[in-house]
């Protein structure tokens, strides 16, 4: 199984500030078909995962464009360039590449 | 609208059943792999079961292999999972999301599950 490790765990934050998290895999997320099936998703508190970023960098629809991805292989980056009040929850990095799915520990954003 | 509604949780008794359901409107339901996900009280995302668009491949964790069934009815747009020999590990928020090959796109706000005597 592919493993996937968040950090940091906590993250205390600055409204306006920028915020990164980074996430490590295992093993390399590039599939046999040449996509890197990397995502990124945000639980904000009492609410369900919405899906932020996938394939590393590309934002889902509807998500700010102060978010973006990065990375590549086994080391991927969320970033936020300036973190705003609605930010406030646990982030989740999760791969694709193969079953089982797994995801990150989660990192809880916080003000 | 896109939209995904859990139903079926509840209270059960180590070792019973039950049948989770997922309601899905505003997209072609028979066009898209399917997951469950689960969340434990306090705890990270877990991924239990993906089914292919027509049904004809299913994947599972490990800890619910055996027990677990995952299922789909592309005519009424359904999403399934029957959960047997259900035991208190399982009790978790379990999540319908859309996707699976590739990433999970959208999905439900939940339905809740807690095995207890």
């Amino acid at each position: 199984d592919i493993v996937m490790t968040q950090t940091p765990l906590s993250s205390p934050v600055t409204l306006g500030q920028p915020a990164s998290i980074s996430c490590r895999s295992s093993q390399s997320l590039v599939h046999s078909d040449g996509n890197t099936y990397l995502s990124w998703l945000q639980q904000r508190p009492g609410q369900p995962p919405r899906l932020l970023i996938y394939y590393i960098s590309k934002r889902f629809s509807g998500v700010p464009d102060r978010f973006s991805g990065s990375g590549a292989g086994t080391d991927f980056t969320l970033k936020i360039s300036r973190v705003e009040a609605e930010d406030v929850g646990v982030y989740y990095c999760m791969q694709a590449a193969q079953f089982p799915l797994t995801f990150g520990q989660g990192t809880k954003l916080e003000i | 609208e896109v939209q995904l509604v859990e139903s079926g949780g509840g209270l059960v008794q180590p070792g019973r059943s039950l049948r989770l359901s997922c309601a899905a409107s505003g997209f072609t339901f028979r066009s898209y792999w399917m997951t469950w996900v689960r969340q434990a009280p306090g705890k990270g995302l877990e991924w239990v079961a993906s089914i292919k668009e027509d049904g004809s491949e299913t994947h599972y964790v490990d800890s619910v292999k055996g027990r677990f069934i995952i299922s789909r009815d592309n005519v009424k747009n359904s999403l399934f999972v029957q959960m047997n020999s259900l035991r208190a590990e399982d009790t978790a928020m379990y999540y319908c999301a859309r996707g699976g090959k590739q990433q999970l796109e959208v999905w439900g706000k939940g339905t809740t599950v807690t095995v207890s005597s």
